[in-house]
């Protein structure tokens, strides 16, 4: 298995623009997370789904952001309009079952300038 | 959600066991203890979990008091690669699908 695969490993856009993160669970895998890594924050949990449905997304920070889940296999987090505080690395995540480990993307290095 | 408390830094030395402890006086009888690293420039990586019982993979150990309050992530030899920040997180599969919340995490440094 490859893993969980994320697109693209590093982006850079301007203010404003409109930003399109990609990400390949594990097959078989009924839980995605996608979370957000700062200095200052950490790690922070933005949504997640199961079985393809939004669960919970009380860490999207504000309507800026929206995510998506068409299928089992794929999942899109977007930034409508960035903006440089979004500068941040973007992880997703599949588990298999609530109760075992989640395996990680490499995930995605944003820049907005 | 349940918090747990670890030391903000560690270090080591190369081909030494290391202690990795954790506070989880809150923890519910339904969180599982989830351990996971995080190398440089990488994603977190799955380490070890377990409930009530000592457990043990390839990668480490896992040694939970009896009151379950506290863990102990045992790396048997350290070798320079296990440089990372350690995060120790509860984990309820039966509430809020099992969500993670990291914390700050332990950052194990390796001297060789």
């Amino acid at each position: 298995d490859a893993g969980v695969i994320q697109s693209p490993r590093h982006e850079v856009t301007e203010m404003g623009q409109e930003v399109t993160l990609r990400c390949k669970p594990i097959s078989g895998h009924d839980y995605l997370f996608w979370y957000r890594q700062t200095m200052m924050r950490g790690l922070e949990l933005l949504i997640y789904f199961n079985n393809n449905v939004p669960i919970d997304d009380s860490g999207m920070p504000e309507d800026r952001f929206s995510a998506k889940m068409p299928n089992a296999s794929f999942s899109t987090l977007k930034i409508q309009p960035s903006e440089p505080r979004d500068s941040a690395v973007y992880f997703c995540a599949s588990s298999l079952r609530t109760g075992g480990g989640y395996t990680f993307g490499s995930g995605t290095r944003l820049t907005v300038v | 959600d349940a918090k747990t408390t670890q030391p903000n830094s560690m270090e080591s030395n190369e081909e030494e066991p290391v202690h990795l402890p954790c506070n989880h006086s809150t923890i519910s009888g339904t969180d599982y203890i989830h351990w996971y690293r995080q190398l440089p420039s990488q994603g977190p990586e799955y380490v070890i979990h377990g409930l009530t019982s000592n457990v043990n993979n390839r990668m480490a150990s896992l040694a939970i008091a009896e009151d379950r309050k506290s863990s102990t992530l045992i790396l048997h030899r350290a070798t320079l690669r296990d440089a990372a920040v350690y995060y120790c997180i509860l984990r309820d599969p039966y509430n809020q699908g099992g969500k993670l919340i990291f914390g700050q995490g332990t950052e194990l440094s390796v001297k060789p």
